[in-house]
């Protein structure tokens, strides 16, 4: 089945432990990024990767850290997690900017306390 | 920074009425899509529309795009309970990599 599959789905953790949210897609697509959903600020984009070793900031970066060393996987990273990062987050990939849209992952609940 | 704006933010209809919801944005694009989420989950690709198409279908659904204006809709013709969800419009802009997701309708039908 084609899709993007993230892990944890629930994650409690403490300020300042670092922590890694693991995304991975089984359909070969160059496209990937990540979002943070919060209520009434609808999503907003953290990273995306073009492909592999190619990444860039989205609007809200700060805080985080990425990496694309397969085309597969596309980690967030967070060195140093504050309150401030508890949230919803969702990996998604994409074939072509053209005309396809994402396929998201279930989504990461992160706390941090 | 926001570039999708839905409108309204919320909606609640009666099951088989149609749903209409708005989406304006700032910038150029590539193109507008549309995507729903059931309460949490992951969202859900609908529908993309170039630029330079005006408006496309997909079973229930009907987009229409208005460049000039910056602005989008998303019909949903004889509303289901099932259809109960929020939508969001999403933009790619012309620039460069990104994009950018409007806050979102909520859509309750009720049966």
């Amino acid at each position: 089945e084609a899709q993007v599959t993230q892990n944890p789905r629930y994650l409690i953790t403490v300020t300042g432990k670092k922590l890694t949210v693991t995304c991975s897609q089984n359909m070969n697509h160059e496209y990937m990024s990540w979002y943070r959903q919060d209520p009434g600020l609808g999503l907003r984009q953290i990273y995306y990767s073009m492909n592999v070793e190619v990444t860039d900031k989205g609007d809200v970066p700060e805080g985080y850290k990425v990496s694309r060393k397969e085309k597969r996987n596309f980690p967030l990273i967070l060195e140093s997690p504050s309150p401030n990062q508890t949230s919803l987050y969702f990996c998604a990939s994409r074939r072509s900017r053209a005309v396809y849209g994402y396929t998201f992952g279930s989504g990461t609940r992160l706390t941090v306390v | 920074s926001q570039q999708g704006e839905e409108d309204p933010q919320a909606l609640s209809i009666q099951e088989g009425e149609n749903a209409t919801m708005n989406c304006s944005y700032k910038t150029s694009i590539n193109n507008l899509q549309w995507y729903r989420q059931n309460s949490g989950r992951g969202l859900v690709h609908l529908i993309l529309i170039r630029s330079n198409e005006r408006e496309k279908h997909s079973g229930r659904l009907r987009v229409t795009l208005d460049t000039s204006k910056k602005s989008s809709s998303l019909l949903i013709t004889a509303s289901r309970a099932a259809d109960t969800a929020s939508y969001f419009c999403a933009t790619d802009d012309t620039g460069g990599f990104k994009t950018i997701f409007g806050a979102g309708t909520r859509l309750f039908v009720k049966a």
